[in-house]
């Protein structure tokens, strides 16, 4: 399983963007990039996955170059909502079944 | 039901009793995870299956600790002589396919005094 580095914290404003970028050096070439999102007192919630270059969905960007090595999840404009920690994790595709990973995240808070 | 759902929702027990907690995942769903959450912290992968064959137990802290999802649906976690050192969040986790999102639940809140 690959491992994967994210900073522990980070702050932002409301209105911004932010970027958190995740360090996969280890990505093997079946694994997938999944970023979860988790409020407080709730459990994870999937925000967005990738394999190569840009996915765009209603909530978030996701950003990998074609080394994969780091991935980077854009949230645009944020809101005090957002404030959550922030997972990244990878791991194999679809076809496969193997245990999922969580890290210990970035906690996100965004200020007014 | 619509989501995951983990019952209950708040466990209190005492050091040395079994505890066993369930997890009811969204129909259909092929993989069913468990995890256990400290304040704080990231969740700590304990065990998985696939349909009601239990694929991966590597996360189980000790053999006190056993899951059980025998018609590939309803799973248990059960904890038996439970320590302090237990408490924590348990929480379960569905997915539709292999590696697809996770779907998770409330969690149950174990706390043994």
């Amino acid at each position: 399983l690959a491992k994967t580095t994210q900073p522990i914290s980070m702050d932002s404003y409301e209105g911004q963007e932010v970027n958190i970028t995740c360090s996969h050096n280890n990505i093997a070439t079946n694994d997938y990039i999944t970023w979860y999102q988790q409020f407080p007192s709730q459990g994870p919630r999937f925000i967005i996955q990738g394999y190569k270059t840009k996915v765009t969905n209603e909530v978030a960007s996701l950003f990998i170059p074609a080394d994969r090595k780091s991935s980077t999840l854009s949230l645009p404009r944020v809101s005090l909502s957002d404030t959550a920690v922030y997972y990244c994790l990878v791991g194999e595709g679809y076809s496969s079944a193997s245990k999922i990973i969580f890290g210990s995240g970035t906690r996100l808070s965004i200020r007014p | 039901g619509a989501g995951v759902s983990q019952s209950p929702r708040y466990k209190v027990t005492k050091r040395g009793q079994d505890v066993a907690l369930r997890c009811d995942p969204i129909s259909g769903h092929v993989s069913l995870y468990w995890y256990r959450q400290a304040l704080g912290q990231g969740p700590e992968f304990l065990t998985y299956f696939n349909y009601e064959a239990q694929q991966d137990k590597s996360g189980l802290p000790n053999d006190r600790f056993s899951a059980e999802r025998p018609e590939g649906s309803i799973s248990t976690l059960t904890i038996q002589r439970t320590e302090q050192r237990d408490s924590a969040m348990y929480r379960c986790a569905s997915s539709p396919e292999f590696n697809e999102k996770l779907f998770f639940g409330s969690g149950t809140q174990l706390s043994v005094l």
